[in-house]
Formats: C-alpha cells, sequence, structure tokens
C-alpha cells in the first residue's frame, strides 16, 4: 500500500497569504493525484486531478504541482472560505490512499 | 445536475446487520463508479472500495474486504454498502462519491455523508 504523507500537519496563515501544502507517496504514483477541500461539517470537495488539474468550478488562486512522489497545493491568496482541511489522495496503485490531511486555519 | 444522495444516520448495536444507500440522478448510473470512504470521529479520509454499477465490478481496500460488502441496483440508481455484524469502531461517517474510470479516479462528487453510531 502507498502511504501518502502530507505536510504540515497544520499550517496557520493569515488572510491574504500564500499557503503551501505538501504532499509525499511512498513510492512514485506518476500525476495520479488529487486534492480535496473539506470543510467542518461537509463532504470533501475536488479541487485538484491529475497533480496540476484544476476541478470544474474552483478558483485559480489553488494550483497543484509535482509528479513521482513529490506534491504541493498552493493557494496564492488565502480566501476567508479556504480555511479548511486539505488531503491529497493518490489514484495510480491500489488500494487507493489519502493522506493524513492538513488543516489550514487562521493565523 | 449530478448529485449523490445518502440514507439518513443509523444508530446500532454491536453484531447488528446495516446497509446504507447512495442514489444517483442527473447522469447515467450504469457508466460510472461509485466509490466509498470512510472518516472516522476527527480523523481522516479512508478509501474503503468501489463499484462498477454497469457490471457490478468491485474492488476493495483489503483493509476493509470481508468486513464490509459493496453492492448497486441499476434498476433504481444505487448504491449500498453493507455489514453483516456491526463493530463498536464502525462508527463513523460514510462517504459515496463517484468517479469516470480506474484510470480517472479521482472522486468528482461527493454524497452528503451518513452518519453510523455502533454502541451498545
Amino acid at each position: 500500500e502507498i502511504v501518502m504523507t502530507q505536510s504540515p500537519a497544520t499550517l496557520s496563515v493569515s488572510p491574504g497569504e500564500r499557503a503551501t501544502l505538501s504532499c509525499r507517496a511512498s513510492q512514485s504514483v506518476g500525476n495520479n493525484l488529487a486534492w480535496y477541500q473539506q470543510k467542518p461539517g461537509q463532504a470533501p470537495r475536488l479541487l485538484v486531478y491529475g497533480a496540476s488539474t484544476r476541478a470544474t468550478g474552483i478558483a485559480a488562486r489553488f494550483s497543484g504541482s509535482g509528479s513521482g512522489t513529490e506534491f504541493t497545493l498552493t493557494i496564492s491568496s488565502l480566501q476567508s472560505e479556504d480555511f479548511a482541511v486539505y488531503y491529497c489522495q493518490q489514484y495510480n496503485n491500489w488500494p487507493r490512499t489519502f493522506g493524513q490531511g492538513t488543516k489550514v486555519e487562521v493565523k | 445536475e449530478v448529485q449523490l444522495v445518502q440514507s439518513g444516520a443509523e444508530v446500532k448495536k454491536p453484531g447488528e446487520s446495516l446497509k446504507i444507500s447512495c442514489q444517483g440522478s442527473g447522469y447515467t448510473f450504469r457508466s460510472y463508479w461509485i466509490g466509498w470512504v470512510r472518516q472516522m470521529p476527527g480523523k481522516g479520509l479512508e478509501w474503503m472500495g468501489i463499484i462498477y454499477p454497469g457490471d457490478s465490478d468491485t474492488r476493495y481496500n483489503p483493509s476493509f474486504e470481508g468486513h464490509v460488502s459493496i453492492s448497486a441496483d441499476l434498476s433504481i440508481s444505487t448504491a449500498y454498502l453493507q455489514w453483516s455484524s456491526l463493530e463498536a469502531s464502525d462508527t463513523a461517517m460514510y462517504y459515496c462519491a463517484r468517479h469516470v474510470g480506474l484510470t480517472s479516479a479521482w472522486f468528482e462528487s461527493w454524497g452528503q455523508g451518513t452518519l453510523v453510531t455502533v454502541s451498545s
């Protein structure tokens, strides 16, 4: 099973600042990586797939990059609605696996 | 509009059986994979398994195989997650979600979640 490790566990950022979230895979997953956002009491929402393709309706301030084992989700200028937990997921190998999440909180 | 609507919250005792559902609408149900994701209280997301309703091809995470069963009923565009004997550790929120294909296996649409509480 591929282990997905996200860092940091918690990221404290001020509104308007840039946030950089990392996701590392225990072995290469190519570009078969997705990012999700989850707010309290809500289902997750797809942000990025294919490591760097924004999902439909996702704001341009969200961008994904990376391939192989190292991936990054960048939020260029945090808005109030972006404070949430973010998960990465690999879909290259079975079983598909998620990272443990990064919580982005208000500094 | 694509919608996945899940059945309501359940409270069960250890050893009881349970079947929760996920009804799809706004798309061709048979043509998209439906997956199940567990989220234990205060924890992260866990990929449990998926089913392709068109031919009932089912894939499980080994961590869940044998403890849960995934099925689908094309006639009512509904997927199911089933337990024959619940344990307290099954207490969690369960989400269904759909993806297009095995190589396009990101979850693009999600249900609202079904909270399952198992307690004596």
